[in-house]
């Protein structure tokens, strides 16, 4: 049964720094791994989705990396602002079903 | 271009009344559908997700159910409604191939009192 762990579940950093999400699943048999910003109170916004045979993918100040043999996904936000304080979630879609399976997310927190 | 419509944004409903939270897809045909709650302090939990019209799967025992009766509207329904219910209910949509890119509609929050 595959499992999501995103670390760690919460995250304060000042304005400017370079950060580092991770994420990681136990079963490697996936179909791609995509990366969620929830405001509060609000839905989600598709940051960035890495197919299975991809190891990242860019956007902006976002990279998402992806390394399927080792279970692990990051997100890594460059040149943080405040207006990046949100939760951000990953979630792994299965190769063989089509359900998502979520980790319960890092509440990021970007201090002026 | 495709748009998810979830309706409504709030609501407040005393123990053992009925609810019905509805979403709609537009741009796009035959799309998987998925109800989605997120109680407070917790990660999202999949409730129920569709992948057409008359097909409802559920993932968790729970006092909700789900109907598609066409193929873009998602239903999620009580007869009879739980303080546990209370929480945040997400739609979200996605297409079988391609890139399955999970959109998600703007949230309903429930106050159950």
């Amino acid at each position: 049964k595959q499992e999501v762990t995103q670390i760690p579940a919460a995250l304060s950093v000042p304005e400017g720094e370079n950060l580092v999400l991770n994420c990681s699943f136990t079963d490697s048999a996936i179909y791609n791994l995509q990366w969620f910003r929830q405001d509060p109170g609000k839905g989600l916004t598709s940051l960035l989705l890495i197919q299975s045979s991809q190891r990242e993918q860019t956007s902006g100040r976002l990279n998402a990396s992806l390394d399927k043999s080792s279970g692990r996904s990051t997100l890594y936000i460059a040149a943080s602002q405040p207006g990046d304080s949100a939760t951000y979630l990953c979630a792994v879609l299965g190769d063989s079903n089509y359900q998502l399976i979520w980790g319960a997310g890092t509440k990021l927190i970007i201090k002026p | 271009s495709q748009t998810i419509h979830q309706w409504p944004a709030t609501l407040v409903q005393p123990v053992g009344s009925p609810l019905s939270l509805e979403c709609t897809v537009e741009g796009t045909s035959n799309p998987n559908l998925y109800w989605y709650r997120q109680a407070a302090g917790r990660g999202l939990q999949l409730l129920f997700y569709s992948v057409g019209i008359g097909q409802i799967s559920s993932e968790v025992p729970q006092n909700l159910s789900a109907s598609r009766p066409q193929d873009r509207q998602f239903i999620l329904s009580s007869k009879k409604l739980l303080l546990s219910d209370s929480g945040f209910y997400l739609c979200a949509w996605a297409l079988i191939s391609g890139a399955n890119v999970l959109t998600f509609g703007a949230g309903s929050r429930l106050t159950v009192l």
